[in-house]
């Protein structure tokens, strides 16, 4: 049973450009999470989608983030115009999504991105 | 807002001792709180979770404790091994809303051979 994978795992870019970033989370995973790790610092939550409902984006730090999920399948965050703060590691994770208690998160390798 | 910090920021200690890594949150209105660790280069690995109603849970030589009142969480590793050396981080769930996790800045382990 594959994890969840993350593309590309590493990203160069130069500021001002877009980049698109994708997980596919685990099969029959309802629920997908990204999240942020600027060097030296916690995760960051930054967007869930669970099923058909409307993703909940209260973590995106700015309108130049967005996220699509086809589905309950592959996700893809875009984030437009990077700059330079926009440097982390994106970690995907999904997780069945039933059962508020007991539901565990698994994680994807990440994607690291370097705004120059 | 839910504020989760680890002290030590890091920590090494000789192969085969005991160590325990502290937690603590300040809002005890969650769900269940998980410990993972963090490889260089690899992801989050979930290593015990453990429910809101529930006082502590084990697996092999880890085992967890929750005070849910105190805010306050830590992981006990038995006889540390080598491999044992990576970041762990704890992270909680909130009571109410989506399941978004809010995590800790973590404890970087080494243990010396």
């Amino acid at each position: 049973g594959a994890g969840v994978s993350q593309s590309p795992s590493n990203k160069v870019t130069e500021k001002g450009k877009d980049v698109e970033l994708r997980c596919d989370p685990i099969s029959g995973h309802t629920a997908l999470y990204w999240y942020r790790q600027r060097l030296g610092q916690g995760l960051e939550f930054l967007i869930y989608f669970q099923g058909n409902s409307a993703p909940d984006k209260s973590g995106l730090p700015s309108d130049r983030f967005s996220a699509e999920r086809t589905g309950e399948s592959v996700s893809t965050l875009t984030i437009q115009r990077t700059q330079q703060e926009d440097s982390a590691v994106y970690l995907c994770a999904s997780s069945l999504g039933r059962g508020w208690l007991t539901d565990t998160q698994y994680f994807g390798p990440g994607t690291r991105l370097t705004v120059l | 807002k839910q504020e989760v910090t680890q002290i030590p920021a890091a920590l090494s200690v000789p192969e085969g001792e005991n160590l325990v890594l502290n937690c603590s949150f300040t809002d005890s209105a969650i769900y269940n709180l998980q410990w993972f660790r963090q490889d260089p280069g690899k992801g989050l690995t979930s290593l015990l979770l453990i429910q809101s109603s529930q006082r502590e849970q084990t697996s092999g030589r880890l085992n967890a404790s929750l005070d849910k009142s105190s805010g306050r969480s830590t992981l006990y590793i038995a006889a540390s091994q080598p491999g044992d050396s990576a970041t762990y981080l704890c992270a909680v769930r909130r009571m109410f809303g989506n399941e978004k996790l809010t995590f800790g800045t973590g404890t970087r382990l080494t243990i010396i051979p």
